[in-house]
């Protein structure tokens, strides 16, 4: 079985703070995990990937996510926040040889001046 | 990256009415496609799994006969509603994955609004 935590429905920063957008998984298998990114009305966009190499993974748009296998977190991160990067954001996994992906309920991130 | 295209982005049907959604991998061939519904402010939920030539593996809770699902080709997955009711609008989307592939690639969803 496999599933995705997300904590915090809503986060909100201002422009140039750190962006934390916190991802906690379970999986009976080694995992492969995922950021989505969403705008309005879109469908989704890989921000990065987590494939069991390197344990910090970075992505488009400045963003990065480290693997602890030992919190089993895969928390997104990026260090100063621009206007453009309010949009909904979804981690998911998926477990070794499964086909699916499952998604966390997702994390609103807003971007104040 | 891999392009998927979903057609059409919006539409707006009459109940009782059927309404067809494309789904298009691009510029690679899709051994596995995947269908989505998302309402408002809320996740992704799978629907159904669908590999080429193959029936379509739904979801629990999901109907088979009111979500028709046809992935006839390597490049193109159709899902059909069937007697839209206002309760099926919704938010879809579609995925697409080449198998042995971590990645699946999404299509840009498709607003149905039934009125």
């Amino acid at each position: 079985a496999q599933s995705v935590t997300q904590l915090g429905s809503h986060v909100s920063v201002s422009e140039g703070a750190l962006v934390l957008l916190r991802c906690n998984y379970s999986s009976s298998v080694p995992p492969y995990l995922f950021w989505y990114v969403q705008y309005p009305n879109q469908g989704l966009q890989l921000l990065l990937k987590y494939t069991s190499a390197a344990t910090l993974v970075k992505g488009i748009n400045g963003f990065e996510a480290e693997f602890k296998k030992s919190e089993t977190s895969f928390h997104l991160t990026k260090p100063s926040a621009h206007m453009s990067d309010a949009a909904e954001y979804f981690c998911a996994v998926r477990s070794g040889t499964a086909s699916k992906l499952t998604f966390g309920t997702g994390t609103r991130l807003q971007v104040m001046l | 990256g891999a392009v998927v295209s979903q057609h059409p982005s919006r539409v707006i049907c009459k109940s009782g009415t059927s309404v067809k959604i494309e789904c298009r991998s691009l510029d690679f061939q899709a051994t596995t496609m995947f269908w989505y519904r998302q309402f408002p402010k809320q996740s992704l939920m799978l629907m159904a799994t669908s590999n080429e030539g193959s029936k379509a593996t739904y979801e629990q809770g999901v109907e088979k006969d009111k979500f028709l699902i046809n992935h006839a080709s390597l490049t193109l997955s159709t899902l059909t509603v069937t007697s839209a009711h206002p309760e099926d609008s919704s938010f879809y989307i579609c995925s697409a994955r080449v198998e042995g592939n971590t990645e699946a690639f999404f299509g840009q969803g498709t607003r149905l609004t039934v009125v």
